[in-house]
C-alpha cells in the first residue's frame, strides 16, 4: 500500500533550526512536495524534489533520498510565524499526491 | 500566476439543503482538479479528482451522489453537497493542476457550517 509518515508534532524556539522527517511508500515515484498550512487556511507551496539531494530557497531547505524513501524539510532561524502545520506528500505513479497527515511545528520565544 | 479561487469563502446553511461550492482558476488551464475535505486538527482527504469533460473519479467511502462535482470547463469546477448534514461541516479545499505540471495549485477553501 501507499503510506506516509511523519511525526505529529514538533516544538523548537525561536531562531533555532528544525529539521521535519518524512519517509514514504508509494506505487511508484514522481517527487515529493512539502507544504506549509496555518490553522484555518489551505495550504501553500513550499518545496518540490525528484532528484537526490538537497534543494534550498532561502530559510527553508528540502532533501531527498529516493533510495530510502525519505525526505526532510530544515527551516532555519525559525519565527513565531513558522509556527504551522507541514504536509509532506508523494506522487504516484499517476501523479496523484499522497498525503502525510501533517506535523505541527509549534515554535517557542 | 497559477490562481485559484473559491467561492464562497464560508457558508452556514441549513441541514437538509444544498451548498454549491465553485473552484476556478484564474490564469491557468486546469485539465485536473482535486477536492479536499478537512476536519479540524486533521490532514487533508482527498475527495475526488476530476479531470475537465469527464466524470470525477471518487476516493473510497465518498458518497458520489452525496457531493456531486462537475467539471465543466477548464477553469471551473464545482462541488455540491446535497441534502446536507452537520456532520458534513468541514473546511473544503480545491486544487489545481495543468496540464504539464506537476504542482497542485490550491485555493483558499470554504468552511461549510450545517445547522
Amino acid at each position: 500500500g501507499q503510506n506516509i509518515d511523519q511525526p505529529t508534532e514538533m516544538t523548537a524556539t525561536e531562531g533555532a533550526i528544525v529539521q521535519i522527517n518524512c519517509t514514504y511508500q508509494t506505487s511508484g515515484f514522481n517527487g515529493l512536495f512539502w507544504y506549509q498550512q496555518h490553522a484555518g487556511e489551505a495550504p501553500t507551496f513550499l518545496s518540490y524534489n525528484v532528484l537526490d539531494g538537497l534543494e534550498e530557497k532561502g530559510r527553508f531547505s528540502s532533501f531527498l533520498s529516493r533510495s530510502k524513501g525519505y525526505s526532510y524539510l530544515l527551516l532555519k532561524e525559525l519565527q513565531m510565524k513558522d509556527s504551522a502545520s507541514y504536509l509532506c506528500a508523494a506522487m504516484d505513479s499517476n501523479y496523484q499526491l499522497i498525503w502525510g497527515a501533517g506535523t505541527k511545528l509549534i515554535i517557542k520565544p | 500566476g497559477a490562481v485559484v479561487s473559491q467561492h464562497p469563502s464560508w457558508v452556514i446553511c441549513k441541514s437538509g439543503t444544498s451548498v454549491k461550492i465553485e473552484c476556478r482558476s484564474l490564469d491557468f488551464q486546469a485539465t485536473t482538479m482535486f477536492w479536499y475535505r478537512q476536519f479540524p486538527k486533521q490532514s487533508l482527504m482527498l475527495m475526488a479528482t476530476s479531470n475537465e469533460g469527464s466524470k470525477a473519479t471518487y476516493e473510497q467511502g465518498v458518497e458520489k451522489d452525496k457531493f456531486l462535482i462537475n467539471h465543466a470547463s477548464l477553469t471551473l469546477s464545482t462541488l455540491t453537497v446535497t441534502s446536507a448534514h452537520p456532520e458534513d461541516s468541514s473546511f473544503y479545499i480545491c486544487s489545481a493542476r495543468g496540464l504539464a505540471d506537476y504542482e497542485q495549485y490550491f485555493g483558499p477553501g470554504t468552511r461549510l457550517t450545517v445547522t
